[in-house]
């Protein structure tokens, strides 16, 4: 069975703070990928990145950092400067290699909220 | 240019009737899904099609029924709607899970059941 954790129901935060979203995750595949997605207000899900278990390489996208742990089964994401349109709900989800019919396993999500 | 679409955005009804909402997308991608969020954001997937033939129906009620006329569309209807199906309904749809380079899901904007 799959298992994704975001111990974090709610983050609030002063813009321009950094801030860590945690996700732990639980699989018995030995490959799989990991996702994030974002989820503003207006409701939408937003991809953000997917993560292959074989590349443990952390990642940077501009204030959006990853970074994957797999001895430690995380894949925890950090928002340098955070800003008030970051405020959203941040979901991590699972997803075997192959098999599974593409299943994603999300979750419950972290509330962050970034005040002025 | 909208990838992913859904219809209708909002859907208010009496507890009882039956319902639809349909979603297509423009991705050219072959696997279409159905998530479900509750009221405390948890999202859990409903089914998958690929290629038109159902690869997860995830111990959804039967009166949850998919209908996959073609690769784009994915539409799903409800029969003798009871409250507790009150949730905001995702459609997503990515590339078959072999194609693992690009296999991310992107969703549509989400149709927000309420039944009363």
């Amino acid at each position: 069975a799959q298992k994704v954790t975001q111990a974090q129901t709610e983050i609030s935060v002063v813009e321009k703070e950094d801030v860590t979203l945690d996700c732990v995750y639980e699989t018995r595949d030995t490959t799989y990928y990991l996702f994030w997605y974002k989820q503003p207000p207006s409701g939408e899900l937003v991809f953000l990145i997917r993560r292959n278990s074989f590349d443990e390489q952390n990642e940077i996208s501009g204030r959006y950092s990853w970074n994957f742990q797999k001895s430690t089964s995380s894949f925890n994401f950090t928002i340098t400067a955070s800003q008030v349109v970051d405020s959203a709900v941040y979901f991590c989800a699972l997803r075997p290699f192959t098999g599974g019919g593409n299943k994603l396993t999300f979750g419950t999500g972290t509330q962050l909220k970034v005040e002025l | 240019d909208t990838a992913v679409s859904q219809t209708p955005k909002y859907l208010v009804t009496q507890m009882g009737n039956d319902k639809s909402i349909k979603c297509e997308q423009n991705l050219g991608h072959d696997t279409m899904y159905w998530y479900k969020q509750d009221s405390k954001k948890f999202l859990k997937i409903m089914f998958s099609y690929n290629n038109k033939e159902l690869i997860i129906n995830e111990t959804v009620p039967n009166r949850f029924s998919p209908k996959s006329p073609d690769k784009a569309h994915l539409n799903l209807h409800i029969n003798s709607l009871e409250l507790g199906d009150s949730a905001v309904y995702f459609c997503a749809s990515s590339h078959t899970f072999r194609d693992y380079a690009y296999n991310e899901q992107f969703f549509g904007p989400g149709t927000r059941l309420t039944v009363l």
